[in-house]
């Protein structure tokens, strides 16, 4: 079964927008941890945020934040003020603790097109 | 730079051919993860390795193997190369025995092509 669920493909944003990327979740393990990473064209995959499960507080880093609603295992990607460099193709990511396996599952991935 | 340093950037082989990737994980880290990213299937995860110990497999083809060594760097072998094996394997590492919130940092990637 699909643990991580991106159903944007592909997104245009207007420069100084905000775009919001939406990733959903499965998991039964109590205790998990939720990543967005950042892959530009170049191909190299930046991390972004970080939201923990027992985490009271929507994380924010800069430009970035993440809208955790956990009783809907969401946990959207907020871009606010869009700049051309993020362009790229954004990946939602999952961790677990299940049996000490610390593997990243990652969603499908979403495209960012930012327009001048 | 994520410090995480992974050769060949491209790599291109013909079928049936056996070809190894290198990962150096950052300075520390343990823990080294190896993902294949293609069109069709996306970002897969196939293996993980934790201070020299396999720690969990993924979808890892048994035409693949990986280990890692003493000095923490980490190599994976795809043998018997398919045209379907074309495609961009990570390597990342994350520091710690396995806390939640450790972010895995990723290299950039080996490029591989099979023609």
């Amino acid at each position: 079964a699909q643990k991580i669920t991106q159903t944007q493909p592909g997104m245009f944003v207007q420069e100084k927008e905000a775009v919001t990327l939406d990733c959903t979740y499965d998991t039964s393990d109590p205790s998990y941890g939720l990543f967005w990473y950042k892959q530009p064209s170049s191909g190299e995959m930046i991390f972004l945020i970080y939201q923990g499960s027992y985490d009271q507080q929507n994380a924010t880093e800069g430009r970035y934040s993440l809208n955790f609603q956990k009783a809907r295992k969401s946990a959207n990607l907020v871009i606010s003020a869009s700049q051309l460099g993020d362009s790229a193709m954004y990946f939602c990511a999952m961790r677990e603790a299940t049996f000490n396996d610390y593997k990243l599952s990652f969603g499908a991935g979403t495209t960012v097109t930012v327009r001048a | 730079d994520s410090g995480v340093t992974q050769t060949p950037k491209h790599l291109i082989t013909a079928t049936g051919q056996r070809v190894t990737l290198r990962c150096s994980p950052r300075s520390g880290d343990l823990s080294v993860y190896w993902y294949q990213q293609s069109l069709d299937q996306g970002l897969q995860f196939l293996i993980q390795y934790y201070n020299g110990e396999e720690r969990a497999k993924g979808n890892i083809l048994e035409r693949f193997s990986a280990q890692q060594f003493p000095d923490l760097h980490s190599e994976l072998n795809l043998s018997s190369l398919e045209l379907g094996d074309s495609a961009l394997y990570f390597c990342a590492s994350s520091s710690s025995s396995g806390a939640m919130n450790t972010e895995a940092f990723f290299g950039q990637g080996t490029r591989l092509t099979v023609v």
